[in-house]
């Protein structure tokens, strides 16, 4: 069955950029799914962060869209998160899922990052 | 931006209980809800979609009801898997937003 892994630094320093990648196995990221991240800070609840589409296609939450970019690599069957200019409030989980029309029926497992000098 | 407001935030109750968890949201959103169950260190699982659609594999003590604003989680019978935190979502419009969460908690 379909499987997602994050990877990534678990820490980043204060105003640095934020890079996620997620593997999708099991699976083609080429299938009719729009594949997101949502993130969850300590004790906190979920915000999604965006997603994108196997042809490149994006949407962004805007109150992170000037700093969001994720980018999908076919070749790799994966897709990536990158958010720049972090500062502290930017420590959470973070989640990749799939998406089927705006519902999220599969996650990974999460990966926590830490903002801190 | 819509907002998703749950309640209670924190329910206490027994194995074998009826729960009801409640979610307003801020406009309409016709029937594009979710309902979503995490526990703790673990990533959430889509429990229902379409306001009252049952996830392949979810018991069918989880069902959900309501329309337009006002929205709600039932659990006929409280098992002791079902201790976790339980989160609702719209997918009406960008950006998808959900709730704060209800912890169900063992009384």
């Amino acid at each position: 069955q379909v499987q997602l892994q994050e990877s990534g630094p678990g820490l980043v320093k204060p105003s640095g950029t934020l890079s996620l990648t997620c593997a999708v196995s099991g699976g083609s990221i080429s299938s009719s799914n729009w594949w997101s991240w949502v993130r969850q800070s300590p004790g906190k609840g979920l915000e999604w962060i965006g997603e994108i589409y196997h042809s490149g296609s994006t949407n962004y939450n805007p109150s992170l869209k000037s700093r969001v970019a994720i980018s999908v690599d076919k070749s790799k069957n994966q897709f990536s998160l990158k958010l720049s200019s972090v500062p502290a409030a930017d420590t959470a989980v973070y989640y990749c899922a799939r998406g089927t029309v705006g519902v999220f029926d599969l996650w990974g497992q999460g990966t926590m990052v830490i903002v801190s000098s | 931006v819509i907002w998703m407001t749950q309640s209670p935030s924190l329910l206490s109750a027994s194995t074998g209980d009826r729960v009801t968890i409640s979610c307003r949201v801020s406009q309409g959103i016709s029937s594009y809800l979710a309902w979503y169950q995490q526990k703790p260190g673990k990533a959430p699982e889509l429990l229902i979609y379409a306001t009252s659609t049952l996830q392949s594999g979810v018991p069918s003590r989880f069902s959900g009801s309501g329309s337009g604003t006002d929205f709600t989680l039932t659990i006929s019978c409280l098992q002791s898997e079902d201790f976790a935190t339980y989160y609702c979502q719209q997918y009406y419009s960008f950006p998808r937003t959900f709730g704060q969460g209800t912890k169900v908690e063992i009384k």
